[in-house]
């Protein structure tokens, strides 16, 4: 089965310090990443996926297949950064659904 | 935010009672999904649909039922709530075929079961 872990449950920065939120996976096929982001008390957004290869808000993740991982990365945090972040993968199977990590709080300080 | 909703928004409810949550979409997506959001666990599948009458078990099914005799709608019962069903309920959507095929969630319920 796979699984998704993110070993960091909390991450504090200074704001404009760089972040890097760390994401491995174990999968035997072809599977989908994704990052989506959970500021306080709403509902799930996607951040960004693998295979779109875009930059949003700044963040981005790059795919390393050999290591299986999907680091999610930020070179200047800002404030409004503060959230928890949930790495997720979704199989090469037909169900849709997707396998999510523990998440990572992450919290800018100013 | 692609149109999902969720009903209630908040309950708290007692031990041995039924309870009925809604997700309800104007996406005309297929695919409809249950998730539970719990401190460090994450979100955990608990059951999903796939059209109309056509469901499925997720990871964490157990003590949970679902229905959709509609396209927009997916109800998620707890047929004996217990205190380990205290959590916050996310539903999602998706329709797969679509090139970059996205989940969008709901604003959530939060469910506790005293």
């Amino acid at each position: 089965a796979q699984r998704v872990t993110q070993p960091e449950k909390l991450l504090s920065v200074f704001k404009g310090a760089p972040v890097e939120l760390k994401c491995n996976y174990s999968y035997s096929g072809s599977p989908e990443l994704f990052w989506y982001v959970q500021y306080s008390r709403q509902r799930l957004q996607l951040l960004l996926r693998h295979i779109s290869r875009e930059s949003i808000k700044g963040f981005t993740a790059d795919l390393n297949k050999g290591e299986t991982s999907f680091h999610l990365k930020k070179p200047f945090a800002q404030e409004e950064d503060s959230a928890m972040y949930y790495c997720a993968l979704r199989t090469d199977t037909g169900r849709r659904a997707l396998t999510f990590g523990s998440g990572t709080r992450l919290q800018v300080q100013p | 935010d692609a149109g999902i909703t969720q009903s209630p928004r908040h309950k708290v409810t007692e031990t041995g009672t039924p309870v009925t949550l809604r997700c309800h979409q104007t996406e005309n997506h297929r695919y409809m999904y249950w998730y539970r959001q719990d401190p460090g666990h994450g979100l955990r599948l608990i059951h999903y649909s796939y059209g109309v009458k056509d469901t499925d078990k997720g990871e964490v099914s157990d003590g949970y039922s679902v229905s959709r005799s509609k396209t927009e709608d997916f109800l998620l019962t707890l047929e004996s709530a217990t205190s380990s069903q205290t959590s916050v309920y996310f539903c999602a959507i998706s329709e797969p075929g679509t090139g970059q095929e996205t989940q969008y969630f709901g604003p959530g319920t939060r469910l506790l079961v005293l």
